[in-house]
């Protein structure tokens, strides 16, 4: 079945420091991609989005790109700040078409928990 | 501005007792979900819904039940509490791309 890999974690990064966490995918067909964030106490909440091969999403700093290639959508941000520390949760939704032109359900990563050091 | 309003936040049960979690939306959504999020594992749909009347196992599903008789609600139910259903739950909803959570609710199985 579809599955979502991401690296482990936790990482720790220094203020302004470059971000990057990996994510992999399998999937039949062409799923929409997602980033969601989880702060402390609360729920997920959507970082970007990429419905398409090539797609770029980007939302506070942060970027993934859509590539079908390597069924890949990594997650960047040039220069953490400490507001950043939260769990990051790499996502896809099942193909549309799979479902008759209804959205298919989510499937998540295991997620990885960032700390940014002042 | 609720969006997708969980109750209780946390609670204790003891083995073998039983209990509702409560979840709601305002966004008149159709899809709605049922997660657990255990430490390190992820997320893990444990049921889901596609309207009002409609229900479907995810993939942890025992244990549980759910029902959808409106499209606000979206109840789980625990009838028969056991230490490996301590977990943090978390209820969604969802239009097109984006699914919106709720706090989660904390439980705890003794």
């Amino acid at each position: 079945g579809d599955s979502v890999t991401q690296m482990e974690g936790p990482v720790t990064l220094s203020e302004e420091a470059f971000l990057t966490i990996n994510c992999t995918y399998t999937a039949t067909g062409y799923p929409s991609l997602f980033w969601y964030v989880q702060y402390p106490g609360e729920g997920l909440q959507l970082l970007l989005k990429a419905t398409k091969a090539d797609d770029k999403g980007s939302n506070k700093g942060f970027e993934a790109t859509y590539r079908k290639e390597t069924t890949s959508f990594h997650l960047e941000k040039g220069s953490v700040q400490v507001s950043d520390s939260a769990v990051y949760f790499c996502a896809l939704s099942e193909p549309r078409e799979r479902y008759g032109g209804s959205q298919g359900n989510l499937i998540f990563g295991k997620g990885t928990k960032l700390s940014v050091k002042p | 501005n609720a969006g997708v309003t969980q109750t209780p936040k946390f609670r204790i049960l003891k083995i073998g007792q039983s209990m509702t979690l409560q979840c709601a939306q305002d966004m008149n959504h159709n899809y709605m979900y049922w997660y657990r999020q255990d430490p390190g594992m992820g997320l893990k749909l444990i049921y889901y819904s596609v309207g009002a009347g409609i229900t479907d196992k995810g993939e942890v599903p025992n244990g549980y039940n759910v029902s959808r008789s409106t499209t606000e609600d979206f109840p789980l139910r625990l009838e028969l509490a056991a230490p490996s259903q301590t977990s943090v739950y978390f209820c969604a909803s969802r239009w097109r791309a984006e699914a919106f959570f709720g706090q989660g609710t904390r439980l705890t199985v003794v």
